[in-house]
């Protein structure tokens, strides 16, 4: 039973066009997060959400818009996107008293 | 903000040998300090983590250590296999609340047969 999961595992679109990723937890947790991985694997923090309320956002475009419908769903749309959105987003579910993150199983977007 | 720097960045080991990877961090309020490791096309998996109430924790072959004076943390490797090749981040925390877990930019460990 996957506890973190992210669609679609692969992503290929033109640029200019808005797509959208979603994830979903089963974890219970009130706290989910949006990553972005580079080519040289570096982890940037984009977005976080607490009980579907918005608490970091980490000088991310406003191209890329996150949407959480309940605690358990944390969405990421992108709009206009450009060459450069090419990465792996992953998505991240966090709780418990030290905050311990679990990550989904990402998604690889290429922009062409 | 914390910041966490991780070495080295790439690290060949031969299989049987012990692989260390260290990080040192910034803020001084951090008290929990994780580790991951990210398989190729895999999300990062949570491995092993330590709480600043202690100096060393042990989970089988994998071993981590905190020095909060200095403030920096290692993993340990020990006996490495094949199985162990992977990217590492460690990462550092507040803990408690909402707060942001911040990564290092991450180990390339390749184990060689």
């Amino acid at each position: 039973d996957t506890a973190v999961s992210q669609t679609p595992k692969y992503l290929v679109t033109q640029m200019g066009n808005d797509k959208s990723i979603k994830c979903e937890q089963n974890l219970g947790h009130d706290t989910m997060y949006w990553y972005k991985q580079d080519s040289k694997k570096f982890l940037k923090i984009m977005f976080s959400y607490n009980n579907k309320e918005l608490i970091i956002n980490e000088t991310v475009p406003n191209r890329f818009s996150p949407k959480s419908p309940d605690k358990a769903h944390l969405n990421l749309h992108i709009n206009s996107l450009e060459l450069g959105d090419s990465a792996v987003y992953f998505c991240a579910s966090q709780g418990g008293v030290y905050n311990e993150q679990f990550f989904g199983p990402g998604t690889r977007l290429t922009v062409l | 903000g914390e910041n966490v720097e991780q070495h080295p960045s790439t690290l060949s080991v031969q299989e049987g040998d012990s692989a260390v990877i260290k990080c040192t961090y910034s803020d001084s309020a951090s008290n929990y300090f994780p580790w991951y490791k990210q398989e190729l096309g895999k999300g990062p998996q949570l491995i092993i983590d330590i709480r600043s109430n202690v100096g060393e924790k042990k989970d089988q072959r994998i071993a981590v250590t905190l020095n909060k004076t200095a403030k920096h943390f290692s993993l340990h490797i020990t006996e490495t296999q094949p199985e162990d090749s992977a990217v590492y981040f460690c990462a550092a925390s507040r803990g408690g609340g909402y707060q942001k877990v911040t990564f290092g930019t991450g180990t390339k460990l390749q184990v060689i047969p």
